[in-house]
């Protein structure tokens, strides 16, 4: 079965710097999809960027990029230019091929003034 | 084209009482999703749907718990005679056919008294 983990519970980051979030999934499957959601306190899951396995190129949204190591299993988040409304819970998230998502735990993100 | 939609997005129960959860999804989306999040948890799979068919229900449990996708009409999540532990926030999700992004709506928060 697929697992996806977040070793980091909490992380905090002074506005305006660059954080980097960490992910490692374990799966058996060569082709699948990665995704990151985030989780404001409004509690709505918005989807932040995702990435196929099958593309070699790391996926890019504005301030939103992504460190996808295949072979390793890892995928980090890492947000640049941190503003305060990225405050929020981010999960990670693995697309099965039988379509189901299986999410990780969390990291909460603090965005210090 | 608006997104997801779940009502109601707060119910109160008692113990033993029964919850209708419900779910319309994007237009032109034939696949629905339901996930489970317990407090300070990621979310949990439970069932995937597409029109008036049940895919996938491994994530639910057997007993009180149901769910269908009508021809016309939104998803409903079902849960019978519930208790304290069924208190979560039950999102939903969509896709459309050929793709592989679901999108979620904001959310029931059940709270069970």
């Amino acid at each position: 079965a697929q697992t996806v983990t977040q070793s980091q519970p909490e992380m905090s980051v002074q506005e305006a710097e660059t954080v980097t979030l960490s992910c490692t999934y374990d799966t058996s499957e060569s082709d699948y999809y990665l995704f990151w959601y985030k989780q404001p306190p409004s509690r709505q899951m918005i989807l932040v960027i995702r990435q196929e396995a099958y593309k070699q190129q790391n996926a890019t949204e504005n301030r939103f990029s992504v460190n996808f190591q295949k072979a390793a299993k890892s995928f980090s988040l890492k947000i640049s230019d941190s503003q305060l409304g990225d405050a929020a819970m981010y999960f990670c998230a693995y697309r099965s091929r039988d379509d189901k998502i299986i999410f990780g735990k969390g990291t909460r993100l603090h965005i210090l003034p | 084209n608006a997104g997801v939609m779940q009502n109601p997005r707060h119910l109160v129960r008692r113990r033993g009482q029964e919850a209708r959860l419900r779910c319309s999804p994007m237009k032109g989306h034939s696949h629905v999703y339901w996930y489970r999040q317990l407090p300070e948890e990621g979310l949990k799979f439970m069932v995937y749907l597409q029109k008036e068919n049940i895919i996938d229900e491994s994530g639910m449990p057997k007993e009180r718990f149901s769910a269908e996708f009508p021809k016309e009409g939104p998803s409903i999540l079902r849960i019978q005679q519930v208790v304290r532990g069924d208190s979560a926030a039950y999102f939903c999700a969509s896709r459309k056919p050929s793709t592989d992004t679901q999108y979620f709506g904001p959310g029931t928060r059940l709270t069970v008294l």
